[in-house]
């Protein structure tokens, strides 16, 4: 069965400490491998596509990496609009199985 | 906007009436698909649709749902005779299927509340 597990649950950071968030992944040939950013009452946003081991992405304070057992994204130097939770999801044939999503809250 | 767009974004309905979400794709894209989140749980698959196709249903629960996504208007979830348990947010989300990859984007939601 395709398995999408995140980790931490939730993580408290100060502004400018640096972390990252796992994403261990279970899927019967890997099509893709997303991460989103959720708002707290909105939708997913997309942040990045990973579609094979060894692929980084990078977008601001984000990079995302990944693996072939899982996925990391790393946050430098947070800020407190970086607060949210992130999201992971494998691509099932034509349907993207979710994790729980790591909620991240950066103080200033 | 070009983004997806849903409605209503809010949704309260009384046990055993009928509601209806709709949601219009991003312009250019053919394909949607429908998400529930319940709360602390993820994101949970329902239905793939492409115009006036449904492609996988798999993640619908066998009775009361059904979805459709009509040549000419939104798509529309609709759920009958609603439960207490069917209250969650509902995403829609499309994507164009380029580039080998599946990115899709997100709608707003549609936060439903059986009372």
């Amino acid at each position: 069965e395709d398995q999408v597990t995140q980790s931490p649950e939730a993580l408290r950071l100060q502004e400018g400490e640096s972390s990252s968030l796992n994403c261990s992944y279970t899927v019967s040939g890997l099509r893709g491998l997303f991460w989103y950013r959720q708002d707290p009452g909105k939708g997913p946003e997309f942040l990045f596509t990973l579609y094979s081991a060894g692929e980084e992405k990078e977008k601001e304070r984000l990079k995302a990496t990944l693996t072939k057992k899982e996925s990391f994204l790393h946050i430098t130097a947070p800020k407190p609009e970086d607060s949210a939770t992130y999201l992971c999801a494998v691509q099932a044939a034509e349907k993207l199985v979710f994790g729980k999503g790591t909620k991240l809250t950066v103080n200033p | 906007n070009a983004g997806v767009m849903q409605n209503p974004r809010h949704l309260v309905r009384r046990r055993g009436q009928e509601a209806r979400l709709r949601c219009s794709p991003m312009k250019g894209h053919s394909h949607v698909y429908w998400y529930r989140q319940l709360p602390e749980e993820g994101l949970k698959f329902m239905v793939y649709l492409q115009k006036e196709n449904i492609i996988d249903e798999s993640g619908m629960p066998k009775e009361r749902f059904s979805a459709e996504f009509p040549k000419e208007g939104p798509s529309i979830l609709r759920i009958q005779q609603v439960v207490r348990g069917d209250s969650a947010a509902y995403f829609c989300a499309s994507s164009q299927r380029d580039r080998g990859g599946n990115e899709q984007y997100f709608g707003p939601g549609t936060r439903l509340t059986v009372t």
